[in-house]
């Protein structure tokens, strides 16, 4: 079975643009949740969804929004990108919202 | 206070060694707790998950849970270079919507 699929695997932009990381759970899984990683640190959450809906945001600006799809896939946005939001950022799905989670390989976001 | 925090290392230890990895959380009521290992450019692996108090044994890692401590840990006997990595660990609070994760420890087995 395919594990968690992330798209695109690397991304250049320029500050005050507008991304959109895509992400495609483990096959029956209906949770997704949204890390950022920079390096040397740990996974920050950023948002969990659960059938659709938001279960969980972390500590991050309006400028960065998600929603997900019926067939459990999922998108996160980020607008007027700032140097800061240069980061790997991390998709992980589970069965339920409490489950373990398991993470795609990651998109390598860079802002200029 | 930090919610989940590990000792950033690095850790080295040698080859067949006993690696010892350690984590505290600050919230008291938290049901689930994870370890995770990441290699250097790669995203998280799933290595172990602890739900109750005590050990759970799988292969060569063990994890080791004292809640009223608040304390879980990483054992991983007979090292291998391979082991070589940076091991995360992550705890979810009761709400069960999110994972908080440590800064990770760096392990580095010598040959």
């Amino acid at each position: 079975d395919a594990g968690v699929t992330q798209s695109p695997t690397h991304l250049i932009k320029t500050r005050g643009q507008h991304v959109t990381l895509r992400c495609s759970p483990i096959s029956g899984h209906k949770s997704v949740s949204w890390y950022q990683q920079v390096l040397g640190q740990g996974p920050q959450f950023i948002f969990q969804y659960y059938e659709k809906e938001e279960r969980g945001r972390g500590n991050f600006p309006d400028r960065f929004s998600a929603r997900q799809f019926p067939n459990y896939s999922s998108e996160l946005n980020v607008n007027a990108l700032l140097l800061g939001d240069s980061a790997l950022y991390l998709c992980a799905s589970s069965l339920l919202g409490d489950q373990p989670q398991h993470f795609g390989d990651g998109t390598r976001l860079s802002i200029l | 206070q930090k919610e989940v925090e590990q000792n950033s290392g690095p850790l080295s230890v040698p080859e067949g060694a006993i690696a010892s990895l350690n984590c505290t959380y600050s919230d008291r009521v938290s049901q689930s707790f994870f370890w995770y290992r990441q290699y250097s450019g790669k995203s998280p692996e799933l290595i172990m998950s602890i739900y109750s108090n005590g050990d759970k044994e799988d292969g060569r890692f063990t994890a080791q849970l004292n809640k009223a401590s608040q304390y879980v840990s990483l054992l991983i006997r007979d090292s291998q270079p391979s082991d070589s990595a940076t091991y995360l660990c992550a705890v979810m609070p009761n709400t069960g919507n999110q994972f908080y994760f440590g800064t990770g420890t760096s392990l580095t087995v010598i040959p």
